[in-house]
């Protein structure tokens, strides 16, 4: 148990729709990375929140957009789904970004894009 | 970030030591290594994490060759509980993301 947790576990959405994915980080941590990860691949950064503001970016277009609050839970929100869009969606929650930091991982929102 | 090379798979028997390998040639003085593995249906893991010095914790062990250009997890005795896809990762400071790549797919033999 990593104190993340992530919800929905699982989620059917037809291509065109909206989603909403939600994170709540371990208690204390400040810092929130969103990551997807198709199968058989390992996990690729989507964005990561600092203290409710965007702190870097991976190579995702603009439909990706997240939010953090100032409990320091996120969302990640995807609009005009595509199929390649299905993956597992992983949460990870640290006490701030520096190379020295761990990440703490929730066990991820499984997507299904139909 | 600068990037990690491992082998796809690798098997271990139960109870024996597990040497997990990661050519990182590229590293930058400052880039960290970082080691977190994923057992099915989960998320990653933390395992280890080192500079120049190798590391020890209760998971593992870290060693750091001295040019730095490779790297080794030792599981001590793998257990059945430690087969999951082992990611060797790279942390610099300009970047604030993992870079997981595919990593190695531990296979533990009972």
């Amino acid at each position: 148990e990593t104190g993340v947790t992530q919800s929905p576990t699982h989620l059917i959405k037809t291509r065109g729709q909206q989603v909403t994915l939600r994170c709540s980080s371990q208690s204390g941590h400040n810092t929130v990375s969103w990551y997807q990860q198709a199968l058989g691949q390992g996990p690729q950064f989507i964005f990561q929140y600092y203290r409710e503001e965007e702190n870097g970016r991976g190579n995702f277009p603009p439909r990706f957009s997240g939010l953090q609050f100032p409990n320091y839970s996120s969302e990640l929100n995807v609009n005009a789904l595509e199929l390649d869009d299905s993956a597992l969606y992983l949460c990870a929650s640290s006490l701030g970004h520096g190379v020295n930091t761990e990440a703490f991982f929730g066990q991820g929102t499984r997507l299904t894009v139909v | 970030d600068a990037k990690t090379t491992q082998p796809n798979s690798m098997e271990s028997n139960e109870e024996e030591p597990v040497h997990l390998p990661c050519n990182h040639s590229t590293i930058s003085g400052t880039d960290y290594i970082h080691w977190y593995r994923q057992l099915p249906s989960q998320g990653p893991e933390y395992v280890i994490h080192g500079l120049t010095s190798n590391v020890n914790n209760r998971m593992a062990s870290l060693a750091i060759a001295e040019d730095r250009k490779s790297s080794t997890l030792i599981l001590h005795r793998a257990t059945l509980r430690d087969a999951a896809v082992y990611y060797c990762i790279l942390r610099a400071n300009t970047g604030n993301q993992f870079y997981f790549g595919t990593g190695t797919s531990l296979t533990v033999i009972p």
